[in-house]
């Protein structure tokens, strides 16, 4: 079966630095996805990775163990602009576009 | 560039009715993804269209269907409409490069659907 476990919510401090860990199980993998969704809005892409290792971007930087099933996004320098629910997807190898979901992690970020 | 357009934003309707929601790509995108959003759910693929092709889909019943157009449009078509088809729809346009391509698909505003 396919499966992404992510925290449900999580809070930090303005400044800071959070972690946000995804696990996932699926029968295929082609490149894991972290994406950023403001209530009521799109979710937009914020970083992918699909080799074992770190991947920065400014304040964000995403990490992959494919051996492990894991991947981690970090957010340094929090703002209260942050505050949103963050995804991370799976690409399954055998479905070109096809992202499997997990369920989100909620982060509020607090003064 | 202008991004995913699509429209119409908001819609209600009611159980038994039949839908239609439109998606715009960004141009020069090929591939359309269309993907459901509930609360108890999260994102859930619907299918992929290519090339006027359905080149992938998910787990949902044959009330959803969707085409795509020679210009890259893509509507999605829900028939038969039940509480449960209540949920936000998100198209997502890429290039379409193919399998192993680094490639980001990007997310249009949605299409909030509400059945009562």
């Amino acid at each position: 079966g396919q499966n992404i476990d992510q925290p449900t919510e999580m809070t930090a401090t303005e400044g800071a630095i959070v972690q946000i860990n995804c696990t996932y199980q699926t029968s295929g993998f082609n490149g894991l996805f972290w994406y950023q969704q403001h209530a009521g809005e799109a979710p937009t892409f914020l970083s992918y990775n699909v080799l074992d290792g770190l991947e920065e971007k400014g304040r964000f930087s995403s990490f992959l163990s494919r051996s492990k099933g894991y991947s981690y996004l970090l957010l340094k320098e929090l703002q209260m602009k942050d505050s949103a629910s963050y995804l991370c997807a799976v690409r399954d190898s055998g479905g070109y576009n096809k992202l499997i979901f997990g369920a989100g992690t909620r982060l509020a970020v607090h003064p | 560039k202008a991004g995913v357009t699509q429209t119409p934003r908001y819609l209600i309707k009611t159980r038994g009715q039949q839908v239609t929601l439109s998606c715009s790509p960004i141009s020069g995108h090929r591939s359309v993804s269309w993907y459901q959003q509930t609360p108890g759910q999260g994102l859930q693929f619907l299918f992929e269209y290519f090339s006027e092709t359905q080149r992938n889909k998910g787990n949902f019943p044959g009330r959803f269907s969707g085409r795509q157009f020679s210009n890259s449009r893509s509507e999605m078509n829900v028939s038969t409409l039940e509480l449960g088809d209540s949920a936000l729809y998100l198209c997502a346009s890429s290039l379409g490069a193919g399998q192993g391509a680094k490639e980001t698909q990007y997310f249009g505003p949605g299409t909030r659907l509400l059945v009562l």
